[in-house]
Order: structure tokens, then sequence, then C-alpha cells
């Protein structure tokens, strides 16, 4: 069974500052893909960055980057320089990447909530 | 730009009323998922539709329906809502396991 841990329910971060968003999972799986999405007030849900398990480097999309430490079992996201515009609650989720013929699932952690700071 | 276009945005209804909420993508995915969103909890998946053609239950089935309509459409049906089905309903889809998925905007869910 897939768990995603997100220990942070809520974080305040000042204007332009860095922050991490912490993220620890578990699985058994050999492969598997880590995925992190931002849900601002208005309700949708934005895809932001994505980390394969088999990656050697980690991944970076614009100002977000994962910090991925697979033996620590941790996929923690990176938000340098902060907006008000990144204010927001944000998910980290998991999937495994063996195809064994039927779905795999997507597991989704309990959220983040981040308020940025003027 | 559409992407996943889900119908109606906001809804209430009273208990035991049936209604259907709407999903429809224009991406061109063969996956198709139906979430609900209560808070402290996350998303937990409701049916899949893995290709036209097929659907199966995902975590939180019962009290709902769904129908893959074709390549594009992706139906949710409660036949007889409950106050517990009161949720932020999402619709996604995908391409791939190492591919991102893709969402509606949210349907409002209240269940008087």
């Amino acid at each position: 069974a897939q768990k995603i841990t997100q220990t942070q329910p809520g974080m305040f971060v000042q204007e332009k500052e860095a922050v991490t968003l912490d993220c620890t999972y578990d699985t058994s799986d050999p492969s598997y893909g880590l995925f992190w999405y931002k849900q601002p007030s208005s309700g949708e849900m934005i895809f932001l960055i994505y980390q394969g398990s088999y990656d050697q480097q980690n991944a970076t999309e614009g100002r977000y980057s994962l910090n991925f430490q697979k033996a620590r079992k941790s996929a923690n996201l990176v938000i340098s320089a902060s907006q008000l515009g990144d204010s927001a609650m944000y998910f980290c989720a998991m999937r495994p990447l063996m195809n064994s013929g039927g779905y795999q699932k997507v597991t989704f952690g309990t959220g983040t909530k981040l308020q940025v700071i003027p | 730009n559409a992407g996943v276009t889900q119908t109606p945005k906001f809804q209430v209804l009273k208990t035991g009323q049936s209604m259907t909420l709407q999903c429809a993508q224009d991406m061109n995915h063969n996956s198709m998922y139906w979430y609900r969103q209560d808070p402290g909890m996350g998303l937990r998946l409701i049916y899949y539709s893995a290709s036209e053609g097929t659907t199966d239950k995902g975590e939180v089935p019962n009290g709902y329906n769904v129908s893959r309509l074709n390549k594009r459409e992706f139906s949710l049906r409660l036949e007889s809502a409950a106050p517990s089905q009161t949720s932020v309903y999402f619709c996604a889809c995908d391409q791939g396991f190492t591919r991102p998925q893709h969402f509606g905007d949210g349907t409002r869910l209240s269940i008087l």
C-alpha cells in the first residue's frame, strides 16, 4: 500500500523568501513517480512538477524544485522567491510506474496550506 | 484551451434526489477519473476509466455510478443523494503513468 504524508498543515513565508514544503512517502513499488499540485483558493488543481524515482537529478520547473531523497523517502517541494500568488494549498502525490496491466492508483497527501506574507 | 470541463460548478440537492455530474476533455487522453475532495482528506478516487468502454471502482465508489460515453466524456451519477456525499468533485484525465493528471475546475455539491 502507498502512503503520502504531509506533516505541515499550514505554513507562512515572507514574500521573496524561499520555502520548503515537506512530503514523505511509503511504497513497496520499485518504480514510482512523484507529483506536486497547487490548489489556489479558486479551487482548481494545477500541476507543478514531476520526479521519477529513477531520475538521477532533482526536477526543476522555474521557481519550483523537488528535493528528492530516495533513501529517506522524501520529495520536498522548494519554492524560491515566494510571491503573493503562491498562497494556496499544495498537494504531494505518488503513483507506481510498473504496468501490471491494471490501473496504477494515484495517492494524494492531505496538503499544506501556504500563506505568503507581504 | 479548455482542457477538462465540468458542469455544473455548483449544485444544491435534497437528500434522495439524483443528479449527474458531467465531464468532458479535449486533450485526447485515454484515462479519466472522478475524485472527491473533503477537508483534511486530500483527494479520493471514486471511479476511473482506463479507456473508452471500461470503468472500474476506486476507493469510495458506494452511492455512485459512472458512464464513459465516448473518449471525451465521463459522467458521474448520484442515484439517491445523501448528506455524506456533500463534497467537491473533480474530474481528471491523463495519458500514461508518468504524465500528470489534468483536472477540471471542480463541482461543489451540497446535499441537505
